[in-house]
């Protein structure tokens, strides 16, 4: 079970667009739509933005959305704001009904 | 409102044991999938395992097979993960956390209880 794929790290300046990939496998990603992203702040526990590729959860901002292609996941922060400096982690369901995470991507905004 | 919390990390040897606990309160604790979730400081999230709530049904990450066993007690509210065999590279952050109803993803986590494997 190797982690999924994403970018180290990702910047922006305030109100841009950013994009988190995350590439995984015809065993995981690519298998279900059932990738879902989280967001950590440093010393916290990680908050679900985004479930089932593209939903919100009630609360989250609509400046989150998440988008699949094949074997990648995308997240997109739109309007970046100075809160939304964190890292963000996606994960996905496999199909050997276990989950892997992916190698997280700290967001700056500059 | 919906509550997890972990207990039980401390320091242990290498080749050790040791025994977390999850403690959950406001919600139908047997209805949902309970969670171990790991993070070594500074590093990233790594999927532990996962348990039913029927008490009965668990997968678990290859790189914990056979050393780790999640286990729950629904009359206590209380998921465990028995953790045997410890190496050092098990030392991390231990988070439990919900699956969501029906749903495949994490809803609430826990804050955390941190384990150190070392000599």
């Amino acid at each position: 079970q190797s982690a999924l794929t994403q970018p180290a790290s990702v910047s922006g300046s305030p109100g841009q667009s950013i994009t988190i990939s995350c590439t995984g496998t015809s065993s995981d990603v690519g298998a279900y739509n059932y990738v879902s992203w989280y967001q950590q702040h440093p010393g916290k526990a990680p908050k679900v933005m985004i479930y089932d590729v593209s939903n919100r959860p009630s609360g989250v901002s609509n400046r989150f959305s998440g988008s699949k292609s094949g074997n990648t996941a995308s997240l997109t922060i739109s309007g970046l704001q100075a809160e939304d400096e964190a890292d963000y982690y996606c994960i996905s369901y496999t199909t050997s009904s276990t989950y892997v995470f992916g190698t997280g991507t700290k967001v700056t905004v500059l | 409102e919906v509550h997890l919390v972990e207990s039980g990390g401390d320091l242990v040897q290498p080749g050790g044991s040791l025994r977390l606990s999850c403690g959950a309160s406001g919600f139908t604790f047997s209805s949902y999938w309970v969670h171990w979730v790991r993070q070594t400081p500074g590093k990233g999230l790594v999927w532990v395992a996962r348990i039913k709530g029927d008490e009965r049904t668990m997968n678990y990450a290859d790189s914990v097979k056979g050393r780790f066993t999640v286990s729950r007690d629904n009359a206590k509210n209380t998921v465990y993960l028995q953790m045997n065999t410890l190496r050092d590279e098990d030392t991390a952050v231990y988070y439990c956390a919900r699956g969501a109803f029906h749903l495949y993803y994490l809803d609430y986590w826990g804050q955390g209880t941190l384990v150190t494997v070392s000599s």
